[in-house]
């Protein structure tokens, strides 16, 4: 079955930029999404289709996907940031696919 | 507006059945592929199931033959019914809808949490 690996964890200075990376065997032929999660709330889709934002996601959120690794960055960096952060992306044979998640810090 | 919202969750003896609901509004079940994720506690998101648009049933083999999706357009309504269940079900059961594409799922119910134990 295809899997997805991030980084348990990231940590990032309020302003500065954060990015978290999600790798997969040939992750750059498929659409890689990613979702945050904070605490006692449900997913919110942040990045669609690689690196497209859906509406009223702010434009410090952007992503891309080439290779093996699909990338979200956040910059500028806020403290309302802090959350679980989860790729995920479509296999014909495994339907959705997430990652293994990774918490930002914002320190 | 589009929303989602879980119900039928609760606790429940290991080998016991459980159905699961979620009520969809602002736009209609069937046109869109609908799953169910799971997220036990403390743990990352786990894909359940999908049904799509055609009808077409999609499992995790982790609930393959145990688990049931199914949808009642009357209702606008999707569901899980979940059978022979263990302590390993035990989560917070989502539905999401599939979004323009279907391979990403754009909005997400609040949840309801199912309990497995004795």
């Amino acid at each position: 079955s295809y899997e997805l690996t991030q980084p348990p964890s990231v940590s990032v200075s309020p302003g500065q930029t954060a990015s978290i990376t999600c790798s997969g065997d040939k992750l750059g032929d498929k659409y890689a999404c990613w979702y945050q999660q904070k605490p006692g709330q449900s997913p919110v889709l942040v990045i669609y289709q690689d690196s497209k934002r859906p509406s009223g996601i702010p434009e410090r959120f952007s992503g891309s996907n080439s290779g093996n690794t699909a990338t979200l960055t956040i910059s500028g960096t806020q403290a309302m940031d802090e959350a679980d952060y989860y790729c995920q992306a479509w296999d014909s044979s495994s339907n959705y696919v997430f990652g293994t998640g990774t918490k930002v810090t914002v320190l | 507006e589009v929303q989602l919202v879980e119900s039928g969750g609760g606790l429940i003896q290991p080998g016991g059945s459980l159905r699961l609901s979620c009520a969809a509004s602002g736009f209609t079940v069937s046109s869109n592929y609908m799953s169910w994720v799971r997220q036990a506690p403390g743990k990352g998101l786990e894909w359940v199931s999908v049904i799509y648009s055609g009808g077409s049933t999609y499992y995790a083999d982790s609930v393959k033959g145990r688990f049931t999706i199914s949808r009642d357009n009357s209702k606008n309504t999707l569901y899980l019914q979940m059978n022979s269940l263990r302590a390993e079900d035990t989560a917070v059961y989502y539905c999401a809808r599939g979004g323009v594409g279907q391979q990403w799922l754009d909005y997400w119910g609040q949840g309801t949490l199912v309990t497995v134990s004795s």
